[in-house]
């Protein structure tokens, strides 16, 4: 039972370049989540899941989209990534879409633009 | 508007100490409350949740109280060890409208040997 699992580690893109952060969990949970976690700031909702099919916007939205794939996996995209989406990238999961109960984060990706 | 407030000074203890962090919210009455450990270059991991009409609720060498009244809660850590070192996070649901937890910036506790 692996938790929540997130690709890459590491990840150094100059300004413009896109990508994709890979997140995927086997806790057979409904709701899943990104953050954003800056020096200071604490964790910043970009995006999130609530049920397979859904996704809504979150705190902080600009410049990123997602893709809930299947119930297991969930996908972070910078289309042209900008020196201020230089972050570290948290993925989250939780039971049922009713409530929102205890979060289990993965491991995290650490972007930075140039 | 509506944001959560903890102490973003370092907490530096000794050893077999109580820690006592703080988290402090604002214009709004949660259902619960819960609290996260996060250490260095790893995501958050839950520690405790306490409900709105719970005071109190413990596990183990921790213990949080939530008061509804002052809009706060304390997270104890008796008997601190080093290891207990790291970053506590408060995190609530705040009516956003989201179904999704607002964090708090997280307070560092340093406990010294």
């Amino acid at each position: 039972n692996a938790g929540v699992t997130q690709t890459p580690k590491f990840q150094v893109l100059k300004t413009g370049q896109s990508m994709t952060l890979q997140c995927a969990q086997d806790m057979n949970h409904n709701s899943m989540y990104w953050y954003r976690q800056d020096p200071g700031m604490g964790l910043r909702l970009i995006y999130y899941s609530a049920s397979e099919g859904t996704t809504d916007k979150g705190e902080v939205p600009n410049g990123y989209n997602v893709s809930r794939l299947n119930k297991r996996e969930f996908s972070l995209r910078l289309e042209s990534a900008a020196p201020s989406q230089t972050s570290v990238y948290f993925c989250a999961s939780s039971g049922t879409p009713e409530s929102t109960d205890t979060q289990y984060f993965g491991p995290g990706t650490r972007l930075t633009v140039l | 508007s509506q944001k959560i407030e903890q102490n973003s000074e370092a907490l530096n203890i000794q050893e077999g100490k109580t820690a006592t962090l703080t988290c402090n919210y604002t214009n709004y009455s949660p259902a619960y409350l819960q609290w996260y450990r996060q250490d260095p270059g790893r995501g958050p991991v839950f520690l405790l949740l306490i409900r709105e009409n719970e005071k109190e609720k413990r596990k183990e060498r921790l213990k949080v109280t939530f008061d509804t009244t002052l809009k706060q809660s304390l997270f104890h850590i008796t008997a601190s060890q080093p290891a207990d070192s790291a970053t506590y996070l408060c995190a609530l649901d705040m009516d956003t409208g989201r179904r999704a937890l607002t964090f708090g910036s997280g307070t560092r506790l340093q406990v010294q040997p």
